[in-house]
């Protein structure tokens, strides 16, 4: 079983959608997590860093944790054209991140259609 | 503006040649990292290194190689490429292990 998974997709939506991006993941041992964006020939750009339980806003994005279940979610809220990307997450090797290394989802590719 | 840089870009060359891929990052980070980029296996972490002097093995380091002379620059060296190495290769670099990592725009290498 890999240690953090995601449905690769891909997934098409119209424009204006709400989009739901899932990550599950097997040792719940760690702290943060986080969401990085990955357009075509582009490196990852991180988008959301997010911290335990909960959730956490930012525009239209939104990142939910929830630790009981070991699920991730990113949330895009009036989606566009532009949100077109392949969507990273990932979380650290170590419960207290002292390590620095991630682990990385596959990642899902989306597609927002005008 | 401080960034992280890869060259080249592009790369095509023969299986059993000696390739080196530069990683360059102007802010001062201490921990830098490789990682390649295959479809069905997402980021995978080769090399990584937390300071000068410092390297380490990750989870797909076999045929690879780091050196760490300065802050900023971390590259990577395949000592004699083979085919399963066509891939695409990312830089990171983050200011400390509990700060999210900034990544380059890749490299991507063929091996024919």
């Amino acid at each position: 079983q890999k240690e953090v998974e995601q449905d690769p997709g891909p997934l098409s939506v119209p424009e204006g959608a709400i989009v739901s991006l899932n990550c599950t993941y097997s040792n719940s041992a760690f702290q943060y997590f986080m969401w990085y964006r990955q357009y075509s020939r582009k490196g990852p750009e991180l988008l959301m860093y997010t911290y335990s339980s909960g959730n956490k806003e930012d525009g239209r994005f939104t990142a939910q944790v929830d630790k009981s279940s070991k699920y991730i979610s990113l949330f895009i809220r009036d989606s566009q054209p532009s949100d077109s990307a392949t969507y990273l997450c990932a979380r650290p090797t170590h419960g207290s991140g002292n390590t620095g290394k991630l682990i990385f989802g596959q990642g899902t590719t989306l597609q927002v259609k005008p | 503006d401080a960034e992280i840089t890869q060259s080249p870009r592009h790369k095509i060359t023969e299986t059993g040649r000696q390739v080196t891929l530069a990683c360059h990052q102007t802010w001062n980070h201490n921990n830098m990292f490789w990682y390649r980029q295959d479809l069905g296996h997402g980021l995978r972490l080769i090399h990584y290194s937390y300071g000068v002097q410092d390297t380490n093995k990750g989870e797909v380091s076999d045929g690879y190689s780091v050196s760490r002379s300065n802050t900023e620059d971390l590259p990577l060296t395949l000592e004699s490429a083979a085919s399963s190495q066509t891939s695409v290769y990312f830089c990171a670099s983050s200011e400390s292990s509990n700060q999210p990592q900034h990544f380059g725009d890749g490299t991507r290498l063929s091996i024919l």
